[in-house]
């Protein structure tokens, strides 16, 4: 079965500094993707990035950089110098295609970043 | 602007009263996907449509009905059998069903039922 855990229910930060959110996942499936979402208090969620799983490489853009290891199964965000419009709640999410083709997303739960002036 | 839209945003219903959310999209996509959303948790998959008038079950579709009569249209019905209708309801798209494609989501519709 799969799972995405995303331990860290809250965090609070005061701008300009950095935060990483964490991401684990569980999986059998040996090709898949990860993504992570942002969700404003607008409610609409907003793609940020997707990684497969043979492509380790670690991502830059602007100030969001993510850290995927396969060793451990984590895949984690880091915000750098963090500002009061990034606060939302981020998702982290896994996608396979079992070998029946039903349609599979997993999100985690979720982190609620606070970032305070 | 190519986008999603869900109406209303904020719906109220009475218990034993079935509503009809709407999800309109532009972007051409194929596939279409609802999603309930509680507080503090993740999204969980009602139904979704990989192509026009065809759907299937996701996680907890039990309560809930869909048709997808035209590719930018995927309404969901939530019926007097959905016994915790309470939720925050979330449409998204994609180009097709397929693990890579990322999902484009609408503005949600707020359901409380009084």
């Amino acid at each position: 079965a799969q799972k995405v855990t995303q331990a860290q229910t809250e965090i609070s930060v005061v701008e300009k500094e950095d935060v990483t959110l964490d991401c684990v996942y569980e999986t059998r499936d040996t090709t898949y993707y990860l993504f992570w979402y942002k969700q404003p208090p607008s409610g609409e969620l907003v793609f940020l990035i997707r990684r497969n799983s043979f492509d380790e490489q670690n991502e830059i853009s602007g100030r969001y950089s993510w850290n995927f290891q396969k060793s451990t199964s984590s895949f984690n965000f880091t915000i750098t110098a963090s500002q009061v419009v990034d606060s939302a709640v981020y998702f982290c999410a896994l996608s396979v295609l079992p070998m029946d083709s039903s349609y599979k997303l997993i999100f985690g739960s979720g982190t609620r970043l606070l970032v305070r002036p | 602007d190519g986008g999603i839209t869900q109406s209303p945003k904020y719906l109220f219903r009475k218990e034993g009263q079935n509503v009809t959310l709407s999800c309109e999209q532009n972007l051409n996509h194929d596939a279409m996907y609802w999603y309930r959303q509680d507080p503090g948790q993740g999204l969980r998959l009602i139904y979704y449509s990989q192509i026009v008038n065809d759907f299937q079950k996701g996680d907890i579709a039990e309560g809930y009905s869909v048709s997808r009569e035209k590719k930018e249209s995927f309404p969901l019905t939530v019926t007097s059998a959905q016994k915790n209708p309470t939720a925050f309801y979330l449409c998204a798209s994609s180009r097709s069903v397929g693990s890579y494609n990322e999902q484009f989501f609408g503005p949600g519709t707020r359901l409380t039922v009084l």
